[in-house]
């Protein structure tokens, strides 16, 4: 069982206007957590990256959120665009250990 | 462009064939990574590389891949014999361990792959 779910497994959204990714996890230890943008046909960008006492984190419109506790995150997209359109990836990180588990990510499609 | 640069960006083979990708991480990057991702899911761990010295490789990587990295810097992963199976975007990312850290919070920056097709 993959130890990263994502939900939804894609959505679609009209341009302007906001959404809301979510991904569980079952790593541990834990050790960090990072949301990956992958447009079609190219390779993951990192969006955000949040330790265990971080409880969110922005870049410019994406803004991601962590609970330790439950072993949820979140990424919220503000004011949607074009561009957003794109598959995001959940990657979590144990402790003292170098590979990451990934979530199947969700697609996101912004339309006009 | 200083990013991980793959080449080539697609191939297309008959089945049987052997095909060989390349890698070239960010320079100062001393961990390089390949993985296998098919439509749909995440990407997969195959092997991961700390300069010149491969130290790990999945169970999904068969006795028919082979993964180098001879100098430490660019890295090679070849499929003999490919089968149909095999057709998959192949990933590689490299990052840094300054930190000495096993488990660094520097990410990975991934290439943008090398779609491979099967026919």
């Amino acid at each position: 069982k993959n130890q990263v779910e994502q939900s939804p497994q894609s959505l679609i959204i009209l341009e302007g206007k906001n959404c809301t990714l979510q991904c569980n996890y079952t790593v541990s230890p834990f050790s960090n957590l990072r949301w990956y943008k992958q447009d079609t046909g190219r390779g993951p960008v990192s969006l955000t990256i949040m330790t265990f006492s971080e409880n969110t984190k922005s870049n410019g419109r994406y803004t991601a959120t962590l609970d330790a506790d439950t072993k949820q995150s979140s990424l919220h997209i503000t004011a949607s665009q074009l561009s957003d359109s794109a598959s995001y990836i959940c990657v979590v990180s144990a402790r003292n250990d170098y590979k990451l588990s990934f979530g199947a990510g969700t697609t996101v499609t912004v339309r006009a | 462009d200083t990013g991980v640069s793959q080449d080539p960006r697609h191939k297309i083979t008959k089945r049987g064939q052997n095909v060989t990708f390349r890698c070239d991480p960010i320079s100062e990057h001393n961990r390089l990574y390949w993985y296998r991702q098919t439509l749909g899911q995440g990407p997969e761990f195959l092997t991961y590389f700390q300069n010149e010295a491969q130290l790990e490789k999945s169970r999904l990587l068969s006795d028919r891949f082979s993964a180098e990295r001879p100098k430490g810097s660019f890295s090679t992963l070849e499929i003999q014999r490919t089968e149909q199976g095999d057709s998959a975007m192949y990933l590689c990312a490299s990052s840094s361990s300054r930190d000495g850290l096993l488990n660094s919070n520097q990410p990975q920056h991934f290439g943008d792959g090398t779609r491979l097709s099967i026919l």
